[in-house]
Protein backbone atom coordinates (compact mmCIF):
# COMPACT_ATOMS: atom_id res chain seq x y z
CA UNK A 1 0.00 0.00 0.00
CA UNK A 2 0.97 3.66 -0.59
CA UNK A 3 2.41 4.96 2.64
CA UNK A 4 0.42 7.81 3.96
CA UNK A 5 0.91 10.92 6.78
CA UNK A 6 -1.87 12.23 9.11
CA UNK A 7 -1.53 14.13 12.00
CA UNK A 8 -2.13 12.16 15.41
CA UNK A 9 -4.58 14.49 16.69
CA UNK A 10 -7.27 17.47 15.97
CA UNK A 11 -9.82 19.27 17.42
CA UNK A 12 -12.69 20.99 16.16
CA UNK A 13 -15.71 23.00 17.43
CA UNK A 14 -18.97 21.64 17.09
CA UNK A 15 -20.88 22.94 14.33
CA UNK A 16 -17.56 23.92 12.00
CA UNK A 17 -16.27 22.18 9.57
CA UNK A 18 -13.41 19.72 10.42
CA UNK A 19 -11.07 19.14 7.57
CA UNK A 20 -8.40 16.20 8.09
CA UNK A 21 -5.71 16.18 5.81
CA UNK A 22 -3.60 13.09 4.22
CA UNK A 23 -0.41 12.53 2.27
CA UNK A 24 0.01 10.15 -0.01
CA UNK A 25 3.13 11.26 -2.14
CA UNK A 26 3.82 7.71 -3.05
CA UNK A 27 0.39 6.79 -4.64
CA UNK A 28 -0.19 5.56 -8.49
CA UNK A 29 -2.18 6.62 -11.28
CA UNK A 30 -4.61 4.10 -10.29
CA UNK A 31 -4.47 3.90 -6.55
CA UNK A 32 -7.55 5.02 -4.91
CA UNK A 33 -7.64 6.80 -1.83
CA UNK A 34 -9.97 5.95 1.02
CA UNK A 35 -11.57 7.13 3.96
CA UNK A 36 -12.67 5.05 7.47
CA UNK A 37 -13.45 6.01 10.60
CA UNK A 38 -13.87 4.16 13.93
CA UNK A 39 -15.71 5.62 16.64
CA UNK A 40 -14.20 4.00 20.29
CA UNK A 41 -15.08 0.69 20.60
CA UNK A 42 -16.75 -0.52 17.30
CA UNK A 43 -15.82 -1.28 13.89
CA UNK A 44 -14.54 0.78 11.19
CA UNK A 45 -16.93 2.36 9.02
CA UNK A 46 -16.44 3.07 5.79
CA UNK A 47 -17.25 7.06 4.51
CA UNK A 48 -16.10 7.81 1.36
CA UNK A 49 -13.43 6.97 -1.84
CA UNK A 50 -12.08 8.74 -4.54
CA UNK A 51 -9.26 8.22 -7.53
CA UNK A 52 -8.70 12.09 -9.10
CA UNK A 53 -11.61 13.73 -8.92
CA UNK A 54 -13.53 15.32 -5.98
CA UNK A 55 -16.23 13.16 -4.29
CA UNK A 56 -19.31 14.25 -2.06
CA UNK A 57 -21.89 12.09 -0.03
CA UNK A 58 -23.96 12.25 2.75
CA UNK A 59 -21.71 12.18 5.36
CA UNK A 60 -18.22 13.85 3.83
CA UNK A 61 -16.33 15.48 0.97
CA UNK A 62 -13.33 14.60 -0.61
CA UNK A 63 -10.52 16.81 -2.22
CA UNK A 64 -7.68 14.98 -3.87
CA UNK A 65 -4.87 17.99 -5.17
CA UNK A 66 -4.04 17.57 -8.65
CA UNK A 67 -1.06 16.08 -8.49
CA UNK A 68 -2.58 13.65 -6.75
CA UNK A 69 0.27 13.54 -3.74
CA UNK A 70 -2.17 14.72 -0.80
CA UNK A 71 -6.03 14.82 0.02
CA UNK A 72 -8.44 16.49 2.42
CA UNK A 73 -11.36 15.17 4.14
CA UNK A 74 -13.94 17.50 4.66
CA UNK A 75 -16.92 17.07 7.74
CA UNK A 76 -19.10 19.94 6.76
CA UNK A 77 -20.61 20.21 10.27
CA UNK A 78 -19.20 18.23 12.23
CA UNK A 79 -21.08 17.02 15.45
CA UNK A 80 -20.26 15.10 18.57
CA UNK A 81 -20.91 12.28 17.04
CA UNK A 82 -18.09 12.34 14.65
CA UNK A 83 -15.40 12.03 17.42
CA UNK A 84 -13.58 9.34 16.21
CA UNK A 85 -9.96 8.11 14.68
CA UNK A 86 -9.79 8.88 10.99
CA UNK A 87 -8.31 6.74 8.86
CA UNK A 88 -6.28 7.20 5.37
CA UNK A 89 -5.53 3.95 3.20
CA UNK A 90 -4.27 3.93 -0.11
CA UNK A 91 -4.74 -0.14 -1.15
CA UNK A 92 -2.61 -1.38 -3.56
CA UNK A 93 -3.00 -2.63 -6.76
CA UNK A 94 0.36 -4.11 -7.40
CA UNK A 95 0.14 -6.83 -10.12
CA UNK A 96 2.56 -8.87 -7.91
CA UNK A 97 0.21 -9.07 -5.48
CA UNK A 98 -2.88 -11.33 -5.15
CA UNK A 99 -6.05 -8.87 -6.62
CA UNK A 100 -7.62 -7.76 -3.36
CA UNK A 101 -9.14 -5.82 -0.92
CA UNK A 102 -6.56 -5.86 2.04
CA UNK A 103 -6.47 -2.85 3.93
CA UNK A 104 -3.20 -1.18 5.60
CA UNK A 105 -4.81 1.30 8.85
CA UNK A 106 -1.82 3.16 9.83
CA UNK A 107 -2.48 5.20 13.14
CA UNK A 108 -5.12 7.74 11.80
CA UNK A 109 -5.70 10.89 13.19
CA UNK A 110 -8.00 11.03 16.23
CA UNK A 111 -10.26 13.95 15.64
CA UNK A 112 -12.40 15.42 18.71
CA UNK A 113 -15.30 17.30 18.31
CA UNK A 114 -15.66 19.71 21.12
CA UNK A 115 -19.32 21.78 22.25
CA UNK B 1 -30.64 -3.75 4.37
CA UNK B 2 -28.93 -5.70 7.28
CA UNK B 3 -25.39 -5.23 8.30
CA UNK B 4 -22.38 -7.08 9.21
CA UNK B 5 -23.17 -9.62 12.07
CA UNK B 6 -20.84 -11.21 13.91
CA UNK B 7 -21.38 -14.34 16.13
CA UNK B 8 -20.22 -14.35 19.32
CA UNK B 9 -19.95 -10.54 20.34
CA UNK B 10 -17.83 -11.80 23.37
CA UNK B 11 -15.70 -14.63 23.95
CA UNK B 12 -13.61 -15.91 26.81
CA UNK B 13 -11.35 -18.83 26.42
CA UNK B 14 -8.27 -20.10 27.74
CA UNK B 15 -4.73 -21.12 26.99
CA UNK B 16 -4.60 -23.94 24.48
CA UNK B 17 -8.06 -23.86 23.10
CA UNK B 18 -9.51 -23.18 20.21
CA UNK B 19 -11.89 -20.75 18.80
CA UNK B 20 -13.97 -20.50 16.11
CA UNK B 21 -15.74 -17.27 15.28
CA UNK B 22 -18.27 -16.18 12.30
CA UNK B 23 -19.64 -13.27 9.97
CA UNK B 24 -22.74 -12.67 8.26
CA UNK B 25 -21.77 -10.36 5.50
CA UNK B 26 -24.30 -7.51 3.92
CA UNK B 27 -26.44 -9.47 2.03
CA UNK B 28 -24.84 -9.53 -2.00
CA UNK B 29 -21.67 -9.11 -0.86
CA UNK B 30 -19.22 -11.66 -1.77
CA UNK B 31 -15.89 -10.85 -0.49
CA UNK B 32 -15.45 -11.24 3.47
CA UNK B 33 -12.09 -10.02 5.26
CA UNK B 34 -10.77 -10.36 8.73
CA UNK B 35 -8.93 -7.86 10.87
CA UNK B 36 -7.36 -8.49 14.17
CA UNK B 37 -7.26 -5.18 16.56
CA UNK B 38 -5.10 -4.97 19.31
CA UNK B 39 -3.72 -1.88 21.43
CA UNK B 40 -0.34 -2.56 20.51
CA UNK B 41 -0.44 -3.77 16.79
CA UNK B 42 -3.36 -2.06 15.96
CA UNK B 43 -5.86 -3.24 13.39
CA UNK B 44 -3.93 -6.14 11.34
CA UNK B 45 -5.01 -7.53 7.81
CA UNK B 46 -5.31 -11.53 8.59
CA UNK B 47 -7.10 -12.96 5.12
CA UNK B 48 -10.06 -12.19 2.69
CA UNK B 49 -12.11 -14.78 0.72
CA UNK B 50 -14.02 -14.34 -2.38
CA UNK B 51 -15.79 -16.88 -4.02
CA UNK B 52 -14.86 -19.49 -0.97
CA UNK B 53 -11.45 -18.84 -2.08
CA UNK B 54 -8.88 -17.18 0.02
CA UNK B 55 -7.28 -14.23 -1.88
CA UNK B 56 -5.00 -12.77 0.20
CA UNK B 57 -3.51 -13.08 3.73
CA UNK B 58 -1.93 -11.29 6.25
CA UNK B 59 1.12 -11.98 8.35
CA UNK B 60 0.04 -14.31 10.85
CA UNK B 61 0.76 -18.07 12.17
CA UNK B 62 -0.81 -21.44 10.80
CA UNK B 63 -3.02 -21.49 13.69
CA UNK B 64 -5.18 -18.65 12.10
CA UNK B 65 -7.03 -20.34 9.48
CA UNK B 66 -10.58 -18.94 7.78
CA UNK B 67 -13.53 -20.88 5.18
CA UNK B 68 -16.29 -18.68 3.03
CA UNK B 69 -19.41 -21.28 2.86
CA UNK B 70 -21.25 -21.32 -0.70
CA UNK B 71 -23.64 -18.17 0.79
CA UNK B 72 -20.54 -16.14 1.20
CA UNK B 73 -20.95 -16.40 5.38
CA UNK B 74 -17.03 -16.60 6.50
CA UNK B 75 -15.47 -18.44 9.55
CA UNK B 76 -12.13 -18.02 11.14
CA UNK B 77 -10.47 -20.85 13.53
CA UNK B 78 -7.65 -19.78 16.30
CA UNK B 79 -5.75 -23.06 17.28
CA UNK B 80 -3.83 -23.19 20.12
CA UNK B 81 -4.56 -19.59 21.59
CA UNK B 82 -2.03 -17.63 23.61
CA UNK B 83 -2.52 -14.85 25.71
CA UNK B 84 -1.28 -12.50 22.78
CA UNK B 85 -4.38 -13.84 20.71
CA UNK B 86 -6.87 -11.45 22.31
CA UNK B 87 -8.14 -9.08 20.94
CA UNK B 88 -11.04 -7.54 18.79
CA UNK B 89 -11.75 -9.53 15.86
CA UNK B 90 -13.46 -7.73 12.82
CA UNK B 91 -14.99 -8.74 9.91
CA UNK B 92 -15.71 -6.86 6.83
CA UNK B 93 -17.57 -7.08 3.28
CA UNK B 94 -17.76 -6.01 0.39
CA UNK B 95 -19.56 -6.47 -3.10
CA UNK B 96 -16.26 -7.59 -4.68
CA UNK B 97 -12.65 -7.76 -4.70
CA UNK B 98 -10.94 -4.18 -4.37
CA UNK B 99 -14.22 -2.17 -3.13
CA UNK B 100 -15.12 -0.18 0.12
CA UNK B 101 -15.46 -2.64 3.14
CA UNK B 102 -17.98 -2.28 5.48
CA UNK B 103 -17.50 -3.45 8.87
CA UNK B 104 -18.93 -5.37 11.27
CA UNK B 105 -18.92 -4.68 15.43
CA UNK B 106 -16.33 -7.38 15.56
CA UNK B 107 -15.71 -9.91 18.43
CA UNK B 108 -14.16 -9.00 21.63
CA UNK B 109 -11.82 -12.52 22.30
CA UNK B 110 -10.11 -13.19 26.20
CA UNK B 111 -7.23 -15.55 26.16
CA UNK B 112 -6.95 -16.17 30.33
Amino acid sequence: DAKTTQPPSMDCAEGRAANLPCNHSTISGNEYVYWYRQIHSQGPQYIIHGLKNNETNEMASLIITEDRKSSTLILPHATLRDTAVYYCIVPSTSPQETSGSRLTFGEGTQLTVNP
Amino acid sequence: KAGVTQTPRYLIKTRGQQVTLSCSPISGHRSVSWYQQTPGQGLQFLFEYFSETQRNKGNFPGRFSGRQFSNSRSEMNVSTLELGDSALYLCASSLSLAREQYFGPGTRLTVT
